[in-house]
């Protein structure tokens, strides 16, 4: 089956620190891939679209300079959280669709971002 | 506009009894209904989707969905529940022929019970 791989699966870095989440389609590409936060106890909330060799395409309300997504490959997506904050802590989950028509996404393993 | 409804935050059930988790959903278009699995800190994985086929949808670990239209539902079900089944599901809806923008529900947390 389709696996994400997302890496690092858990991050403690103090206030004002970048952190770097990478997203890797394995068996598949995919030209689009898509980054979530969620909070605790709540359902996934779409941050922005990454697009292979183009800009993403960030949601409403999410800071595409807080957020830098950059997706080189077909199979890669990394999402930077410049000069994260505590109000930055979450947990941010990767999606990657296949390029073939009408698949599903398929989600990484998820990061747990605690900024202190 | 889509949207997408969970009426249960909460189900417990004891371990060998069937599982409902309910759905409803609002679509304007033909819409692609998807359940997906969450264990704690873990990401989603897909149990199950409907993209205008079969309406009663086979997933993995003996889970299944019926397709109601008349009733704008996708409930999901399981004949016996197992102590794994334990974690979060969450109902999800897109436009059949565009899978990017996935409407999440707010999810039910299913407890097993010995």
């Amino acid at each position: 089956g389709a696996v994400v791989s997302q890496h690092p699966s858990r991050v403690i870095c103090k206030s004002g620190t970048s952190v770097k989440i990478e997203c890797r389609s394995l068996d598949f590409q995919a030209t689009t891939m898509f980054w979530y936060r969620q909070f605790p106890k709540q359902s996934l909330m779409l941050m922005a679209t990454s697009n292979e060799g183009s800009k993403a395409t960030y949601e409403q309300g999410v800071e595409k300079d807080k957020f830098l997504i950059n997706h080189a490959s077909l199979t890669l997506s990394t999402l930077t959280v410049t000069s994260a904050h505590p109000e930055d802590s979450s947990f941010y989950i990767c999606s990657a669709r296949d390029n073939q028509e009408n698949q599903p996404q398929h989600f990484g393993d998820g990061t747990r971002l605690s900024i202190l | 506009a889509q949207s997408v409804t969970q009426l249960d935050s909460h189900v417990s059930v004891s371990e060998g009894t069937p599982v409902l988790l309910r759905c409803n959903y609002s679509s304007s278009y033909s819409p692609s209904l998807f359940w997906y699995v969450q264990h704690p800190n873990k990401g989603l994985q897909l149990l199950l989707k409907y993209t205008s086929a079969a309406t009663l949808v086979k997933g993995i670990n003996g889970f299944e969905a019926e397709f109601k239209k008349s009733e704008t539902s996708f409930h999901l079900t399981k004949p016996s529940a197992h102590m794994s089944d334990a974690a979060e599901y969450f109902c999800v809806v897109s436009l059949s022929y565009n899978t990017d923008k996935l409407i999440f529900g707010t999810g039910t947390r299913l407890q097993v019970f010995p």
